[in-house]
């Protein structure tokens, strides 16, 4: 069964502060691993597909990465409107159902 | 393209009455979703079609929900009697899935649904 793990639960940063969050998962044979933003009221929204290890990709201040364990979605100084919950899936297998994980919830202050 | 369409925004019923969420899916995906979102539980798969027919429904919680594919642009989710703890936002999603060269998904705006 995939397993996805995200951490940290929830992360503050101030204006400019770069960061990074964490994905750690457990796959049998990775068909993909999917980064989405989630704004409060609003469906995910698609940003990233990784595809294997090695393999990086970028959008405005966000940078996906991609090890064989985990994959970290990389935050250049953040802006208050970067503000959202990111969630990470995986895709394995002959399976077109991805597994997310709970989610981080970013706040970025002013 | 309009996105994913899902109707309505928010239900508000009683226990024990029919609820019934629609979706219209993007053009020329040929996979459709549908999840529940809770604070407890975070987003869960309720159901998967590929090409119309259902593929996975082992997520639907019990008899009470039922989801229908009839064509490819239209599918709803049903829950007949609604209780309490249905209450949740109910997400559709569709996928270019094999007929694209990724599987990524994309959402609806959801459904808000609340059941006193």
């Amino acid at each position: 069964e995939d397993q996805v793990t995200q951490s940290p639960e929830a992360l503050r940063l101030q204006e400019g502060e770069s960061s990074s969050l964490n994905c750690s998962y457990t796959v049998s044979g990775l068909r993909g691993l999917f980064w989405y933003r989630q704004d409060p009221g609003k469906g995910p929204e698609f940003l990233f597909t990784l595809y294997s290890a090695g393999e990086e990709k970028e959008k405005e201040r966000l940078k996906a990465t991609l090890t064989k364990k985990e994959s970290f979605l990389h935050i250049t100084a953040p802006k208050p409107e970067d503000s959202a919950t990111y969630l990470c899936a995986v895709s394995s297998g002959g399976s077109y159902i991805p597994t997310f994980g709970r989610g981080t919830s970013l706040i970025v202050h002013p | 393209d309009a996105g994913v369409i899902q109707s309505p925004r928010h239900e508000v019923t009683e226990m024990g009455q029919e609820v019934t969420l629609r979706c219209k899916p993007i053009s020329g995906h040929n996979s459709l979703f549908w999840y529940r979102q809770t604070m407890m539980r975070g987003l869960e798969l309720l159901i998967y079609f590929n090409n119309n027919v259902p593929i996975d429904d082992s997520g639907m919680p019990e008899d009470r929900f039922s989801a229908k594919m009839p064509n490819a642009s239209f599918s709803t989710l049903k829950i007949q009697p609604s209780e309490p703890r249905d209450s949740a936002v109910y997400f559709c999603a569709s996928s270019p899935g094999r007929q694209g060269p990724s599987y990524e998904q994309y959402f609806g705006p959801g459904t808000r649904l609340t059941v006193t």
